[in-house]
């Protein structure tokens, strides 16, 4: 079983529109990252929950709001997308204070506006 | 703000050869870390070194760390085709939130 999914995997929408992008895990982790990988394949950290409660909130766009309905979930819904909002975004997790065994990545979702 | 460059940017090579790939970061570090990206997939955590180990191994895989220098490099021997992918270091800084800091990646190349 996946062990951090996200859907959809693809996502194709026009500008101005409103999306979410759901994460789920089932490794038993309490921190959970939205990361966001550029064309140019840079990673930037975009949020992060512990418990339900955001600890990072990286500069990010107030159109971007993630929501954490439990430790096990977290979503990210975009506002009015615009084009420069294309890009691969991850999910991951991993167990706070214990980062010593890595992230867990997500397989990711593709987002194209157009 | 971006914390590692590694180096190079692209890699190519016939299997069977070595591979190695350099990080270099800016601030002080609890640990690095260096994951693997396979074409249109996610990434995928290969080895951790902590700030206080210079070198460690896991399979093909041999890392080292120089602190004083703020770098780091990534080894990978008798290299398989298999092993085409991006690898990225990433850094878990210290005196910040718990996240981790990518570098843009080394577009590794291994050719049968």
């Amino acid at each position: 079983d996946t062990a951090v999914s996200q859907t959809p995997k693809y996502l194709v929408t026009q500008m101005g529109n409103d999306k979410s992008i759901k994460c789920e895990q089932n490794l038993g982790h309490d921190t959970m990252y939205w990361y966001k990988q550029d064309s140019k394949k840079f990673l930037k950290i975009m949020f992060s929950y512990n418990n339900k409660e955001l600890i990072i909130n990286e500069t990010v766009p107030n159109r971007f709001s993630p929501k954490s309905p439990d430790k096990a979930h977290l979503n990210l819904h975009i506002n009015s997308l615009e084009l420069g909002d294309s890009a691969v975004y991850f999910c991951a997790s991993s167990v706070r204070g214990q980062g010593l065994r890595g992230y867990t990545f997500g397989s990711g979702t593709r987002l194209t506006v157009v | 703000s971006q914390q590692g460059e590694e180096d190079p940017q692209a890699l190519s090579i016939q299997e069977g050869e070595n591979a190695t790939m350099n990080c270099s970061y800016k601030t002080s570090i609890n640990n690095l870390q260096w994951y693997r990206q396979n074409s249109g997939r996610g990434l995928v955590h290969l080895i951790l070194i902590r700030s206080n180990e210079r070198e460690k191994h896991s399979g093909r895989l041999r890392v080292t760390l120089d602190t004083s220098k703020k770098s780091s490099s990534l080894l990978i021997t008798a290299s398989r085709a298999a092993d085409t992918a991006s690898y990225f270091c990433a850094t878990d800084n210290q005196g910040g939130s718990e996240k981790l800091v990518f570098g843009k990646g080394t577009k590794l190349t291994v050719n049968p």
